[in-house]
């Protein structure tokens, strides 16, 4: 069983959607969490950070950590064309090795 | 400024080749990083250097072989490589390795296609 789980998609929605992408993990002694985003041919771009359960918003995205459940979230509201893109969520424990799902292809069709 | 830098972008090289991809980053970060990602996968870390010794290897094979020169630039040397080796090569950084609260910027990645 891999420690991080992610539905590698793909995931298409139509402009304005809200999308929701999700991770659920069996390590409990992860303790900080990042979404990357990978456009097609590029570097991935963190887009957010969390370190403990609950919500944190950035303009049109919340992270959403459940510690207790295991899983998190990333909402895209008002998604955009340029929102296409892989989505990877990442976790590591203290140490700096970070351990990635397989990434959410996504499309965001005009 | 977030920015890590790599060259060159993409590089063809033969099995018998030598050669090597550069990272550089101005942020003041003293841990750096050497990934390796194939196609629709997630990156696989390969080093890490932190104060500019090497504190992780992944167990990589010896015909890659990283070099830290000071707390600006990493280097990835290349050297007898196979096809499989065929990859997006990217560098991160980031403030520390051991402390909480930073996060890993990654480098646009090298392109590498070995024939």
């Amino acid at each position: 069983q891999k420690e991080v789980e992610q539905d590698p998609g793909p995931l298409s929605v139509p402009e304005g959607a809200i999308v929701s992408l999700n991770c659920t993990y069996s390590n409990s002694a992860f303790q900080y969490f990042m979404w990357y985003r990978q456009y097609s041919r590029k570097g991935p771009e963190l887009l957010m950070y969390t370190y403990s359960s609950g919500n944190k918003e950035d303009g049109r995205f919340t992270a959403q950590v459940d510690k207790s459940s295991k899983y998190i979230s990333l909402f895209i509201r008002d998604s955009q064309p340029s929102d296409s893109a892989t989505y990877l969520c990442a976790m590591r424990t203290s140490g700096s090795r970070l351990t990635f799902g397989e990434g959410t292809q996504l499309t965001v069709n005009p | 400024d977030t920015e890590v830098t790599q060259t060159p972008k993409h590089l063809v090289m033969g099995m018998t080749n030598k050669k090597s991809l550069k990272c550089e980053q101005h942020m003041g970060h003293r841990a750096m990083y050497w990934y390796k990602q194939k196609a629709k996968k997630p990156p696989e870390l390969m080093f890490v250097y932190s104060y500019e010794k090497l504190s992780i290897n992944e167990s990589v094979p010896s015909r890659f072989s990283p070099e830290c020169p000071n707390s600006s630039l990493l280097n990835l040397h290349l050297h007898a490589l196979q096809p499989e080796d065929s990859a997006l090569y990217l560098c991160a950084s980031s403030q520390e390795e051991r402390q909480p609260f930073y996060e890993q910027y990654f480098g646009p990645g090298t392109r590498l296609t070995v024939t």
